[in-house]
Order: structure tokens, then C-alpha cells, then sequence
């Protein structure tokens, strides 16, 4: 079975701290995105990574695909109140199965 | 134009009832999917649809029957669902889905539709 395992599972901190949230597998994955989701809402597309080793950065947040294409670490800096929500990796582990890490909940408190 | 619609937003049924989910896009998109999303939980993949042609079907019990009428429509029918069905069901849209391929596309998510089986 491929999992992806996500770290923390909640996490709650004041607005302006920064904070990192892990998606680990013990299988090598070809590529993987990062979605938010919003009470109410459907997840939506944050990035895409494809390269191992890959940064990229969106604003005050910063993705990173690891070496080995087994984990990614997605970095926020300086959080918001907006930023609240699930985060969630997504890969399909180079076939056909399409899985979604187990989520982290984020809350930052104005 | 990015959004998919779903529709109802709620949906309360009985376990003797039929009732169907709708989903709808017009970006053009090729590939549509339903997952389901229990509570506290992330969205597990239900069905994919390629080209109007249910590409992958992850083992989803028969009581779950879905229809893609045409590219731009993508239907759940329902049917002597259990109370453990009960649950957010999503419904997506992206360019294409090349299995086996690396995930590159977009997908495009509705609000979903909150079902609960009494």
C-alpha cells in the first residue's frame, strides 16, 4: 500500500509565526501538488513540483520536493489569519492511483 | 472560467431512496472525478472519467453508479446507499488524466455536495 503521511496533523499558532508542514512516503513519487481547502470548499491547486531537490516559492509560502522523491515540506512565513485551512500533498506515485496525504489542519489565531 | 458546479449543495436520502449528484464544467476539461470526503478526513478518489470514458474505478461498491452524459457533465446516481455513505462528495475537472504519467494538470474542484443517508 502507498501512503502519504502528513506532519503535524493539526497545528494551531499565532498570526506572524512561521511554521512547516511535511508529506512523507516510503515510496518514490514522480511528482506532487499541494492544495488547500477551505470550509465549505473544494481543495485548490497551491503548486505542482517535479523536480527532485525542486524550490519554489509562492509569496510567504515556500515548497521543496525532496532529493530522494520521497517527501516534500511546504514552508509558510510570517502566517495570516487566510491562511486557515487543510493543506493536503496529492501524487499518484507514477500510476494510476491518485492519493491524497492525510491532511494538516492549520489554524493561525489573529 | 475556472469553476465546477455541483449540485445539490445538501442532500438528505433514505437508504431506500435513488437520488442522483450533478457536477458540471465548461473549461474544455477532458478528465472528471468524484471523490468522497468524510469528515476530518482528505478526499478519497471514487472514479475517474477520460475522454467520457470511466477511466478508473477504485473499487466503489455498485451502489454507486456514475454517468458522464457528455464532456461537460458528470453524474453520481445513487441508490440503496448505507448511513456510512454519508459524507462531502466532490466532484473535479483537469485538462487530461494520463495514468501512470506524472500528475502535472490542475484539478479544478467543486464546493461539493454534503450527503447524509438516514
Amino acid at each position: 500500500t502507498q501512503l502519504l503521511e502528513q506532519s503535524p496533523q493539526f497545528l494551531s499558532i499565532q498570526e506572524g509565526e512561521n511554521l512547516t508542514v511535511y508529506c512523507n512516503s516510503s515510496s518514490v513519487f514522480s511528482s506532487l501538488q499541494w492544495y488547500r481547502q477551505e470550509p465549505g470548499e473544494g481543495p485548490v491547486l497551491l503548486v505542482t513540483v517535479v523536480t527532485g531537490g525542486e524550490v519554489k516559492k509562492l509569496k510567504r509560502l515556500t515548497f521543496q520536493f525532496g532529493d530522494a522523491r520521497k517527501d516534500s515540506s511546504l514552508h509558510i512565513t510570517a502566517a495570516q489569519p487566510g491562511d486557515t485551512g487543510l493543506y493536503l500533498c496529492l501524487t499518484n506515485f507514477g500510476n494510476e492511483k491518485l492519493t491524497f496525504g492525510t491532511g494538516t489542519r492549520l489554524t493561525i489565531i489573529p | 472560467d475556472t469553476e465546477v458546479t455541483q449540485t445539490p449543495k445538501h442532500l438528505v436520502m433514505g437508504m431506500t431512496n435513488k437520488k442522483s449528484l450533478k457536477c458540471e464544467q465548461h473549461m474544455g476539461h477532458r478528465a472528471m472525478y468524484w471523490y468522497k470526503q468524510k469528515a476530518k478526513k482528505p478526499p478519497e478518489l471514487m472514479f475517474v472519467y477520460s475522454y467520457e470514458k470511466l477511466s478508473i474505478n477504485e473499487s466503489v461498491p455498485s451502489r454507486f453508479s456514475p454517468e458522464c452524459p457528455n464532456s461537460s457533465l458528470l453524474n453520481l446516481h445513487l441508490h440503496a446507499l448505507q448511513p456510512e455513505d454519508s459524507a462531502l462528495y466532490l466532484c473535479a475537472s483537469s485538462q487530461a488524466h494520463i495514468a501512470g504519467g506524472p500528475l502535472t494538470d490542475t484539478q479544478y474542484f467543486g464546493p461539493g455536495t454534503r450527503l447524509t443517508v438516514l
